[in-house]
């Protein structure tokens, strides 16, 4: 069964580090989002994108993130000044469409700030 | 702006209990309805969707929802809970404007399961 794959599962860095979080949506899906669960607290929504484009984003998403689809298959996050707060679960997840379908989530990637 | 509410935060029922988790939403048409779980430190697992259509919806692991437009509700259920259920609950809604989707998710709820 096709699935969304994030890379790398764990990431440590340091406070003011730049971080790319990598994700593989499912191949045919058209649509992409980001989202981020902080220890403890619900899932959050970050951003979606489609056709190279972000189609919404949410007061989260500041200017020290970034997304960008560098090639037909992969989907990064980028955070260009990590700060502690920005330790989080963050998962990927793409859909084929917009109506009568679900959003595939991968596993994430915890990302610790220290 | 729509909301999702889970009003139970800690829920512990017995191996072998029935469990209902409740969920509300706050959407002015009916909105795409999900259950997910999340074991500690793993990924989101889909239990069961809700787009249209019969309103009892079946999903994985022996859960069940049901829509009820009249409550705004779309409880979870599982007549016999299992030892590995434990975990951690979350109802979503989903937002479809047409241009992309934006999941809801609600504060989630806790289950513990006892012998």
């Amino acid at each position: 069964e096709p699935e969304v794959t994030q890379t790398p599962s764990h990431q440590v860095t340091q406070m003011g580090q730049e971080v790319i979080l990598r994700c593989v949506p499912i191949s045919n899906h058209l649509y992409f989002y980001w989202y981020r669960q902080i220890l403890g607290q619900k899932v959050e929504f970050l951003v979606s994108f489609y056709n190279n484009e972000i189609s919404e984003k949410s007061e989260i998403f500041d200017d020290q993130f970034s997304v960008e689809r560098p090639d037909g298959s992969n989907f990064t996050l980028k955070i260009r000044s990590t700060k502690l707060e920005d330790s989080a679960m963050y998962f990927c997840a793409s859909s084929f469409r917009t109506e009568n379908t679900e959003a595939f989530f991968g596993q994430g990637t915890r990302l610790t700030v220290v | 702006a729509q909301s999702v509410t889970q009003p139970d935060i800690h829920i512990t029922v017995s191996e072998g209990a029935s469990l209902e988790l409740r969920c509300n939403y706050s959407y002015g048409a009916t909105p795409y309805l999900f259950w997910y779980v999340q074991s500690p430190g793993q990924g989101l697992q889909l239990l069961l969707k809700y787009f249209s259509g019969d309103t009892l919806v079946q999903g994985i692991k022996g859960f069940e929802a049901e829509f009820k437009r009249s409550q705004s509700s779309f409880n979870l259920r599982k007549p016999s809970v299992h030892w590995s259920d434990a975990a951690e609950y979350f109802c979503a809604v989903v937002l479809n404007s047409g241009g992309y989707q934006k999941v809801t998710f609600g504060t989630g709820t806790k289950l513990q399961v006892i012998p």
